[in-house]
């Protein structure tokens, strides 16, 4: 049973920092993995998808990578500032049954961005 | 361009009280899914949806109905609401497949508390 987990579950940085959100995951078997935004009374928008095949994806300021190998992705934020803050969700893309697909969403790590 | 839309954003329910959440997409797409999201934990997948006149059950379906007439339309009923249904409930769409390249699009969310 694939399982996605997020460390930290909280992150409070000063303004200007550069900093770098963890997602595992534990079975290897994906199709994508997605980082989405989710600010406070919203929903989920997506920030970078990075395909099985791929390495890394770079958006602005983001920059994902991930390591199928190993179970990981890193979000990496340069220069954050306070608009950063929210929470950040990564999920992956498996296969539920043949021909079916399913999303499976990590806790979350919620961010703070302190001018 | 809509994407998807949910409607009411809040509800306040008493317990054994019905209700439905609408949820309707214009991207054609072919999957539809219905998660809730408590506190500090990642999203849960209720029920989901791989085309019009087929659902299936996901994590958490007990107390949850869903049915699928049209591509755009996949509405969730709670029968018999009950106060561990306090929750916000999102409705995604995705396009089907296994292309990696394919994203998950969500709704804004509704708020739900029973009392």
């Amino acid at each position: 049973k694939q399982e996605v987990t997020q460390i930290p579950a909280a992150l409070s940085v000063p303004e200007g920092e550069n900093l770098v959100l963890n997602c595992s995951f534990t079975d290897s078997a994906i199709y994508n993995l997605q980082w989405f935004r989710q600010d406070p009374g919203k929903g989920l928008t997506s920030l970078l998808l990075i395909q099985s095949s791929q390495r890394e994806q770079t958006s602005g300021r983001l920059n994902a990578s991930l390591d199928k190998s190993s179970g990981r992705s890193t979000l990496y934020i340069a220069a954050s500032q306070p608009g950063d803050s929210a929470t950040y969700l990564c999920a992956v893309k498996g296969e539920m049954t043949s021909g079916t697909y399913k999303y499976i969403f990590g806790t979350g790590t919620r961010l703070k961005v302190l001018a | 361009n809509a994407g998807v839309t949910q409607t009411p954003k809040f509800r306040i329910l008493k317990i054994g009280q019905s209700m439905t959440l609408q949820c309707a997409q214009d991207m054609n797409h072919n999957y539809m899914y219905w998660y809730r999201q408590d506190p500090g934990m990642g999203l849960k997948l209720i029920y989901y949806s791989v085309g019009a006149g087929i659902t299936d059950k996901g994590e958490v379906p007990n107390g949850y109905n869903v049915s699928r007439s049209t591509t755009e339309d996949f509405p969730l009923r709670l029968e018999l609401a009950a106060p561990s249904q306090t929750s916000v409930y999102f409705c995604a769409s995705s396009s089907p497949g296994r292309n990696s390249g394919n994203t998950i699009y969500f709704g804004e969310g509704s708020w739900l508390t029973v009392v």
